[in-house]
This record gives structure tokens, C-alpha cells and sequence, in this order.
């Protein structure tokens, strides 16, 4: 019954290695997004997909690849992980422009 | 400057008290205004949402949005324990893109 569900919770990772989040929503909307936390917790917003589309690209480095396959998907693939890469990714949803459902996040640790 | 300035506290109050929680903005084309509560290593989740500027009220829960000094706030009454996490004010022009302040913890102290 998940609205907004992540996986995987949890990832320890070493550094130059490359890794996946998942992420999917059974609430039929169709915008989907990327934030990333910091220890601050300060939410920041990667990207944005409206049904399958890229709609925002913040200034995230190329290193981060986002892929909608369908509007209840939204996947985020890191290559050479960098310690600074280290946070909480939370992925969302919304049907509106401005009322997210959020994910309970993946907390990335970087080695 | 950040678009979305929020004290991150921490803020301890006892059981009961009343609580206000503030954010100030720059960006005069904010028109959609919320707070979300984020309980530890919990998502956020949205508690109140405003459209332009004025009151809502949900319980115990008030969130006002003064335009003219571009201030939001959250007043939380009767406050309890589980009231205790962190709570971000968020703003949006439309467009998909919801701006975060950086929370404050708050912490009901029984």
C-alpha cells in the first residue's frame, strides 16, 4: 500500500563505484522527482519527469542519469561515486504542480 | 542570498505550549506556500498547504503567509510530544519546482 516506495533503504558503497536508486508511485500522478538531503537537511531538487518527459535538470552533475520507463517509474543511476555524494535521496510524486508524496528515501554512504 | 530562509533551531518547548515557526523568502513570485513535517529517517510529509496570501487552519495546526513582508509562518497550539521532528516550509512559482527552507527541529518536551 506504499504510495511512494524506494529502494534500496540503505547503501554503502565505495568510492569510483556506480549504483542504483528505484523508485515508484501507485498514485497515478504524473510527476515524478529526485531531492537530495544533506546532513543540514536541506532539500534539494535534482530532477523532475512529467509523465516520462525530463522537465527540470538542476545543476547536477553528469554523473547522476535519471530514467522515467513509465510515469509510475523513476529510476537514478550514479556512476564513479564521489564521498560527496553522500546524503539522503528522496524521490517524490505530485499531480499537481506544488504537493508532494515523498519516498521514505535512500540514505547513501560513500567510502 | 537563498531563496527560502528557515531557522533550523533546535527548538525545545514543554508539553502544551504554542509554537511558531517562520520562514522569510525573496522570490515575489511565489504563489503556492507549505509546510511538511519530517519525523527522523521518515520522508517529509505534507501538513498545510496555502495559496497566495492569508490564513488556513487545520486543528491544531495554523499557517500564515504575509506576501507584503514576504514571511510564512506555522503556529502550532496544545503542542505534544509527537509533534516532535522537523518541519520545512516550502514554496513553489508553479512550474514543478518547490524551493525547501532548511527546517527546524522542534523538540515537546512532556
Amino acid at each position: 500500500d506504499t504510495a511512494v516506495s524506494q529502494t534500496p533503504k540503505y547503501l554503502v558503497t565505495q568510492m569510483g563505484n556506480d549504483k542504483s536508486i528505484k523508485c515508484e508511485q501507485n498514485l497515478g500522478h504524473d510527476t515524478m522527482y529526485w531531492y537530495k538531503q544533506d546532513s543540514k537537511k536541506f532539500l534539494k531538487i535534482m530532477f523532475s519527469y512529467n509523465n516520462k518527459e525530463l522537465i527540470i535538470n538542476e545543476t547536477v552533475p553528469n554523473r547522476f542519469s535519471p530514467k522515467s520507463p513509465d510515469k509510475a517509474h523513476l529510476n537514478l543511476h550514479i556512476n564513479s561515486l564521489e564521498l560527496g555524494d553522500s546524503a539522503v535521496y528522496f524521490c517524490a510524486s505530485s499531480q499537481d504542480e506544488w504537493r508532494y508524496t515523498f519516498g521514505s528515501g535512500t540514505r547513501l554512504t560513500v567510502v | 542570498q537563498k531563496e527560502v530562509e528557515q531557522d533550523p533551531g533546535p527548538l525545545s518547548v514543554p508539553e502544551g505550549a504554542i509554537v511558531s515557526l517562520n520562514c522569510t523568502y525573496s522570490n515575489s513570485a511565489f504563489q503556492y506556500f507549505m509546510w511538511y513535517r519530517q519525523y527522523s529517517r521518515k520522508g517529509p510529509e505534507l501538513l498545510m498547504y496555502t495559496y497566495s496570501s492569508g490564513n488556513k487552519e487545520d486543528g491544531r495546526f495554523t499557517a500564515q503567509v504575509d506576501k507584503s513582508s514576504k514571511y510564512i509562518s506555522l503556529f502550532i497550539r496544545d503542542s505534544q510530544p509527537s509533534d516532535s521532528a522537523t518541519y520545512l516550509c516550502a514554496m513553489s512559482a508553479g512550474g514543478f519546482k518547490t524551493i525547501f527552507g532548511a527546517g527546524t527541529r522542534l523538540f515537546v518536551k512532556a
